[in-house]
C-alpha cells in the first residue's frame, strides 16, 4: 500500500496568517498518461464528516473559498490557507487514489488558532 | 440536494455480521457518473475505505476487508448496503456512505470522495 504521511500532526496558527500543511506520499502519486497527480485533501470539523477541499493536487472543489490552495507533484504536496480564519479550525487530511484499489488517507493534521 | 443517510445498529456483538444501509436522495445510484460505497473512520484506524460499486459495472473492495465485505443494491430504494461479517473490537468505527466520480480521470477503481453522508457510529462489544 502506499503510505501517507502528514507533518506536521497539529499546528497553531494566528487569525489572518499563513498555514501550510505538507503531505508525502511513499511512492509517486503521478500518472505520466495523464499529467495529473492522483492526490486530495479533506477538513474535518467535530461531529462533521470530511469535506472535499482539493483534488487532483491543485483543483479546488466548488465553493471552497480561494485562501484555499494546494500544491506539489509526485510524492510531495501541500495545503495552504493564506490567511487564517476562525471557521478553518479542523482536521484536514490528505487521500491518494493512485490507480490502485488500496486508498489511502493521512493520518490528519489538527489545525488550530494561536 | 444530494443527501446520503446511513441507518442500523448502533451495537454489533463480536463474531456477528454488521448490516448498515445508506439511503440517498437527489441522485440515482443507477448514475453513470457516480461510484457509491462506503469509509469508516476509528481513532485507532483513521480513515479506511472498505470497497464502492459502480451500478453499470463492477464492485471493488479493500483488499484488507474483501473476505469479509458484502456491498449490495437496491435500486427500488434507491439504497445500497454494507455486510461485514465476524466482526471484532477493530471494527468498532464511525461508518461513512461516500460517492465519488466516475469520469475520463477516474475510471479506475480509485478516485477522491465529493459527498459523505454524516456517519452512524458501530460499537462491536458484548
Amino acid at each position: 500500500d502506499i503510505v501517507m504521511t502528514q507533518s506536521p500532526d497539529s499546528l497553531a496558527v494566528p487569525l489572518g496568517e499563513r498555514a501550510t500543511i505538507n503531505c508525502k506520499s511513499s511512492q509517486s502519486l503521478l500518472y505520466d498518461s495523464n499529467n495529473k497527480n492522483y492526490l486530495a485533501w479533506y477538513q474535518q470539523k467535530p461531529g462533521q464528516p470530511p469535506k472535499l477541499l482539493i483534488y487532483w493536487a491543485s483543483t479546488r472543489e466548488s465553493g471552497v473559498p480561494d485562501r484555499f490552495s494546494g500544491t506539489g507533484s509526485g510524492t510531495d504536496f501541500t495545503l495552504t490557507i493564506s490567511s487564517l480564519q476562525a471557521e478553518d479550525v479542523a482536521i484536514y487530511y490528505c487521500q491518494q487514489y493512485f490507480r490502485t484499489l488500496a486508498i489511502t488517507f493521512g493520518q490528519g493534521t489538527r489545525l488550530e488558532i494561536e | 440536494q444530494l443527501q446520503l443517510q446511513e441507518s442500523g445498529p448502533g451495537l454489533v456483538k463480536p463474531s456477528q455480521t454488521l448490516s448498515l444501509n445508506c439511503t440517498v436522495s437527489g441522485a440515482s445510484i443507477t448514475s453513470s457518473s457516480y461510484y457509491w460505497g462506503w469509509i469508516r473512520q476509528s481513532p485507532t484506524q483513521g480513515l479506511e475505505w472498505i470497497g464502492n460499486f459502480f451500478f453499470r459495472g463492477n464492485t471493488n473492495y479493500n483488499p484488507s476487508l474483501k473476505s469479509r465485505v458484502t456491498i449490495s443494491v437496491d435500486t427500488s430504494k434507491n439504497q445500497f448496503s454494507l455486510e461485514l461479517t465476524s466482526v471484532s473490537a477493530a471494527d468498532t468505527a464511525v461508518y461513512y456512505c461516500v460517492r465519488r466520480p466516475h469520469n475520463i480521470y477516474c475510471t479506475g477503481p480509485s478516485c477522491y470522495f465529493d459527498y459523505w453522508g454524516q456517519g452512524t457510529l458501530v460499537t462491536v462489544s458484548s
